[in-house]
């Protein structure tokens, strides 16, 4: 079985650039998360989604961060515009209905802001 | 947000020694949680803890939900190389989770 689908692994672009993450959870999870980790602040969960739903979105840094989970198969991360602070690496993480403690993380976008 | 904190924050430590880590709250969690990561990857679940006072393991892992419910407690048995990465800790409560700061450990051959 896939796990969690990430893409892009890497992305490098320039201050003021959106970037887009994407993620595609396991099949039949209903919660989906997006978190961001960091030296300086550890991982941190931005948003979560259950059964396509935001619940709780208090995690996200500001307004130049956007989540959508269009359907049950995809969801993504936007950052508009990107700033140097936004470097990190952000994961996204799925997990079954009732089951919040059994995430399943994806391998990770490292973004890199200059 | 809350933060949960995790001690030591890193490890070196000989093959064969058994490592001993604990990550403490001043909240009260349902769960705990303890996971692995390793570089270039994202957190794996090692093991789950439920109920106060729980001691469950895994292998040559075991794991401890404290009797307050503001702490947990990591130890791994007899370390190998393949043990290298970092361990988080995490708290439950309500459908949020709290991550820890992370316990960096290493292993020398």
């Amino acid at each position: 079985d896939a796990g969690v689908i990430q893409s892009p692994r890497h992305e490098v672009t320039e201050m003021g650039q959106e970037v887009t993450l994407r993620c595609k959870p396991i099949s039949g999870h209903n919660s989906l998360f997006w978190y961001r980790q960091t030296m300086m602040r550890g991982l941190e969960l931005l948003i979560y989604f259950n059964n396509n739903v935001p619940i709780d979105d208090s995690g996200m840094p500001e307004d130049r961060f956007s989540a959508k989970m269009p359907n049950a198969s995809f969801s993504t991360l936007k950052i508009q515009p990107s700033e140097p602070r936004d470097s990190a690496v952000y994961f996204c993480a799925s997990s079954l209905p009732g089951g919040p403690e059994t995430q399943y993380f994806g391998p990770g976008t490292r973004l890199l802001v200059l | 947000g809350q933060q949960l904190n995790q001690s030591p924050q890193s490890m070196f430590i000989q093959e064969g020694e058994d490592v001993s880590m604990n990550c403490t709250s001043s909240s009260i969690f349902n769960t705990w949680l303890w996971y692995k990561q390793e570089p270039g990857e994202g957190p794996v679940l090692l093991i789950a803890l439920y109920k106060a006072g729980e001691l469950t393991s895994n292998g040559r892992l075991t794991a401890q939900f404290g009797i307050t419910r503001k702490d947990s407690f990591l130890n791994i048995s007899a370390s190998i190389p393949s043990d290298v990465g970092i361990y988080f800790c995490a708290g439950l409560s309500g459908n949020q989770f709290y991550f820890g700061t992370g316990t960096s450990l290493t292993v020398i051959p």
